[in-house]
């Protein structure tokens, strides 16, 4: 499978707990973007990659959300004190942009968090 | 600031019906690409198409048919010939084109296609 991997596809976790969420972008893509979609709305920008920089933070990315690509490959984005309001389906998406290209974004399956 | 709308929240055709989903953006910026992904029930976004700001040009895809108006700020997707694997949430998007690269994607609510037997 050549597409955007996400892992794991379920979480359930109890207010207050931490999680992590994985991210694997296609091989060859550079920048790497994480949304958040709550029930009945559009995905949501959170932050994005260019290799292993984190280039740009939306608002709605609160202290306790952290968000990792240390090798410009895979990302992790880790939720800490987790509250009911987080719950939402979390999409990873990638693509490659170069000087004279950009392709389009690529999702994943996404992470649907529930926290009870 | 960019905004997507789609005006749209649900739609229901019976097969074999054309069906219109509209979308109108807003952007300050001159030069942006404009979206449209396909969510089925399985919930990943598949991406349908993209355009850039130079080109208006009307595009088609087997019965699919996408109408870009610069003019109104529309970006309007036409299926035609419905068919019950069309059944999903369509999303309209737009992204800036910056310096470095075409930008993250705001999206519109989506638009909820019932496609009937």
């Amino acid at each position: 499978d050549t597409g955007v991997s996400q892992d794991p596809r379920h979480k359930i976790t109890k207010r207050g707990q931490n999680v992590t969420f994985r991210c694997d972008p296609i091989s060859e893509h550079n920048r790497l973007y994480w949304y958040r979609q709550t029930l009945g709305q559009g995905p949501e920008f959170l932050t994005y990659f260019q290799n292993e920089a984190q280039l740009e933070k939306s608002r709605l990315l609160s202290d306790r959300f952290s968000a990792e690509r240390p090798k410009g490959s895979f990302s992790t984005l880790e939720i800490q004190r987790t509250e009911q309001g987080d719950s939402a389906m979390y999409l990873c998406a990638s693509s490659l942009t170069t000087g004279g290209r950009n392709t389009e974004a690529f999702f994943g399956q996404g992470t649907r968090l529930t926290v009870v | 600031a960019q905004k997507v709308t789609q005006a749209q929240t649900e739609i229901s055709v019976v097969e074999k019906e054309d069906v219109t989903l509209d979308c109108v953006y807003e952007t300050r910026d001159t030069t942006y690409y404009l979206f449209w992904y396909k969510q089925p029930p399985s919930g990943e976004l598949v991406f349908l198409i993209r355009r850039n700001s130079f080109d208006e040009q009307n595009e088609i895809s087997g019965r699919y048919s996408w109408n870009f108006q610069k003019s109104t700020s529309s970006f309007n997707f036409t299926i035609t010939a419905s068919q019950v694997v069309d059944s999903a949430v369509y999303f309209c998007a737009l992204s800036a084109l910056g310096q470095t690269g075409a930008n993250n994607l705001f999206f519109g609510t989506g638009t909820r296609l019932t496609v009937i037997p």
